[in-house]
């Protein structure tokens, strides 16, 4: 079955920290992953997509199809980092979502 | 450019009415698609329309429908309401709906009573 996990509801970092957002996916096939982020009181927006492999806002995911993994990783949290990320996969025109992690940059 | 307008941005209905909901994409945009999202079940996944012609549907029962307009607009509508059918309902559009990155709307807040 096609899955996304998410392991963490809530990560907490403070600023200037390394922030590490774990993703993990099922799938038979080539996957097409996303990171989507929502910040306070604005609509769900694209982060990055694998298939880019741009780093946005200082964010980086590399996928690995060895581990099933597509982390979302940033050197040094900001404060307006702060935010709920979602990890999501492309099958057959739709996304399949993780439940969502949100990250807490404390100052 | 515009972004996705979704109209209205809240519904109160009482269980066993119906309701539409309509979303306009970003110009140029012919896929869209509809997300339930719930604080118990999280993002889920409901249709995709790409020039009117729906190409994948979510497991949602029969009551949840939509249909797109050559216009791109889409509308989802859904019948007999539910309480379990309170939700945020969003759109997206996207150029293709083939791996393109989704452009969301800011939702409808649909509550029933």
């Amino acid at each position: 079955a096609q899955r996304v996990t998410q392991p963490e509801k809530l990560l907490s970092v403070f600023k200037g920290a390394p922030v590490e957002l774990k993703c993990n996916y099922s799938y038979s096939g080539s996957p097409e992953l996303f990171w989507y982020v929502q910040y306070s009181r604005q609509r769900l927006q694209l982060l990055l997509r694998h298939i880019s492999r741009e780093s946005i806002k200082g964010f980086t995911a590399d996928l690995n199809k060895g581990e099933t993994s597509f982390h979302l990783k940033k050197p040094f949290a900001q404060e307006e980092d702060s935010a709920m990320y979602y990890c999501a996969l492309d099958s057959n025109y739709q996304l399949i979502w993780g439940a969502g992690t949100k990250l807490i940059i404390k100052p | 450019k515009a972004g996705v307008t979704q109209t209205p941005r809240y519904l109160i209905k009482t269980r066993g009415q119906q309701v539409t909901l309509s979303c306009s994409p970003i110009s140029g945009h012919r896929s869209v698609s509809w997300y339930q999202q719930t604080p118990g079940q999280g993002l889920q996944f409901l249709f995709e329309y790409f020039s009117e012609t729906q190409r994948n549907k979510g497991n949602f029962p029969g009551r949840f429908s939509g249909r797109q307009f050559s216009n791109s607009r889409s509308e989802m509508n859904v019948s007999t309401l539910e309480l379990g059918d309170s939700a945020l309902y969003l759109c997206a559009s996207s150029r293709t709906g083939e791996g393109s990155p989704l452009h969301f709307g800011n939702g409808t807040r649909l509550t029933v009573t």
